[in-house]
């Protein structure tokens, strides 16, 4: 079955870069788009942005300036990197899966059909 | 960026309630919305797409409805396990926004 798993380091210093993996196993990497989601403690949920198999790119315009998403098919991985962190960037990181899960003619229906479990990061 | 409101915060009902979340949008989004649950320490899980199509093996006590700016999210007998935060999520247009969730609690 389709997994995601994110990995990092779950403490980084302010000013510093977060950088996460997520290792996508079950299914090809191409042919998908993947994102990022966080969470800041008891708080709702953000998108930060997502990235397409072919490389294409797509990012909330509140974080624009500092997060890379780059996709590595030979490893079926694709990875987040947050520069400049404050205390601010303090959350539950979680990769996700834009799927198709419908469709009626002339029209494919996308959702983020598969997250991973999500992974802690503190910046302090 | 559109803004989801999603009304009430939080609510108290119990197990066999019917369940209403409404999700309103700051400009019309078409019916390109979807609703997520999320569990304490659990990554949210897609519920509905589309407004109103119910995700595979999600079960039939949920349903979804509305386009444009309305929409809502109905339980139609709340289970124990239905105890939850739930989300609306518009994909529209960029940024993708998220509703800032409604807290599901045990009477």
């Amino acid at each position: 079955q389709v997994q995601l798993q994110e990995s990092g380091p779950g403490l980084v210093k302010p000013s510093e870069t977060l950088s996460l993996t997520c290792s996508v196993s079950g299914v090809s990497i191409s042919s998908h788009f993947w994102s990022w989601i966080r969470q800041p403690p008891g708080k709702g949920l953000e998108w930060i942005g997502y990235i397409y198999s072919s490389g294409s790119t797509n990012y909330n315009p509140s974080l624009k300036s500092r997060v890379t998403i780059s996709v590595d098919t030979s490893k079926n991985q694709f990875s987040l990197k947050l520069s400049s962190v404050t205390a601010a960037d303090t959350a539950l990181y979680y990769c996700a899966r834009r799927s198709s899960v419908g469709r009626i003619p002339g029209r494919v229906f996308l959702a983020l059909d598969m997250w991973g479990q999500g992974t802690g990061v503190t910046v302090s | 960026a559109i803004q989801l409101t999603q009304s009430p915060s939080s609510l108290s009902a119990s197990v066999g309630d019917r369940v209403t979340i409404t999700c309103r949008a700051s400009q019309g989004i078409r019916n390109d919305l979807g609703w997520y649950q999320q569990k304490p320490g659990k990554a949210p899980k897609l519920l509905i797409y589309a407004s109103s199509n119910l995700q595979s093996g999600v079960p039939s006590r949920f349903s979804g409805s509305g386009s444009g700016t309305d929409f809502t999210l109905t339980i139609s007998s709340l289970q124990p396990e239905d105890f939850a935060t739930y989300y609306c999520l518009q994909d529209y247009n960029y940024p993708w926004t998220f509703g800032q969730g409604t807290k599901v609690e045990l009477k």
